[in-house]
């Protein structure tokens, strides 16, 4: 089983849909999770930190499902410049702090 | 905004060549790490260095591999002896521990070997 597994879509949507991205990891011991946004053959940018409460920063949402292994961005109001690659990860529980990357989710907002 | 930033951008080299790859973390992290990406596949981790040690390394990171902080800005990636299988991106990344583990990546290194 992978260590993080995500669809990776592509998800095509209009400006201004609503957009969800799911996620899930293998090790229950993991204690961080985040989502980074990658630009193709740039970098990963971090996007937010996944609580276990849920966090929400302006039209993005992330969310924390402990017991079922789960994560999820959700993205409202869709711009064009959030067409880019969403990296799931999870950080690798060894106390060193290696993050574990999925494939990555795909999204393309068009006009 | 501080930033990581990575030298060279492109560096193409001939199998058996030795390269070096460099990075300038951000000032005041002290988690330093090197990831690749090869085109097409998911961030692969390589190594994590703390300490002026290395405190973590993948399968991947074999003895082909090094890293280095040589004073006290540069974190550097040296393979010494390059195979066509090393091609791919090499981001260098940083870290602290005040903020949940959150890591910041340089722009990459993109390494072409032939």
């Amino acid at each position: 089983r992978k260590e993080v597994e995500q669809d990776p879509g592509p998800f095509n949507v209009p400006e201004g849909a609503t957009v969800a991205f799911n996620c899930t990891y293998s090790n229950s011991a993991s204690q961080s999770f985040f989502w980074y946004r990658q630009d193709c053959r740039k970098e990963p940018k971090l996007l937010m930190s996944v609580y276990s409460s849920g966090n929400e920063d302006g039209r993005f949402t992330a969310q924390l499902n402990r017991a079922s292994q789960y994560i999820s961005l959700l993205i409202r109001d869709s711009k064009l410049s959030d067409s880019a690659t969403y990296l799931c990860v999870s950080e690798g529980n060894t106390g060193f702090q290696k993050l574990v990357f999925g494939t990555g989710t795909r999204l393309l907002v068009s006009p | 905004e501080p930033e990581v930033t990575q030298t060279p951008s492109h560096q193409v080299t001939q199998m058996g060549q030795e390269v070096i790859l460099r990075c300038v973390p951000i000032s005041n992290h002290l988690y330093f790490y090197w990831y690749r990406q090869i085109l097409g596949q998911k961030v692969e981790f390589l190594v994590s260095f703390y300490n002026n040690e290395i405190s973590e390394k993948s399968e991947i990171f074999d003895d082909q591999f090094s890293v280095e902080r040589p004073d006290g800005s540069n974190f550097t990636l040296k393979i010494r002896s390059t195979k066509l299988e090393d091609s791919a991106m090499y981001f260098c990344a940083s870290g602290t521990r005040d903020r949940t583990y959150e890591q910041y990546f340089g722009p990459g290194t993109r390494l072409t070997v032939t």
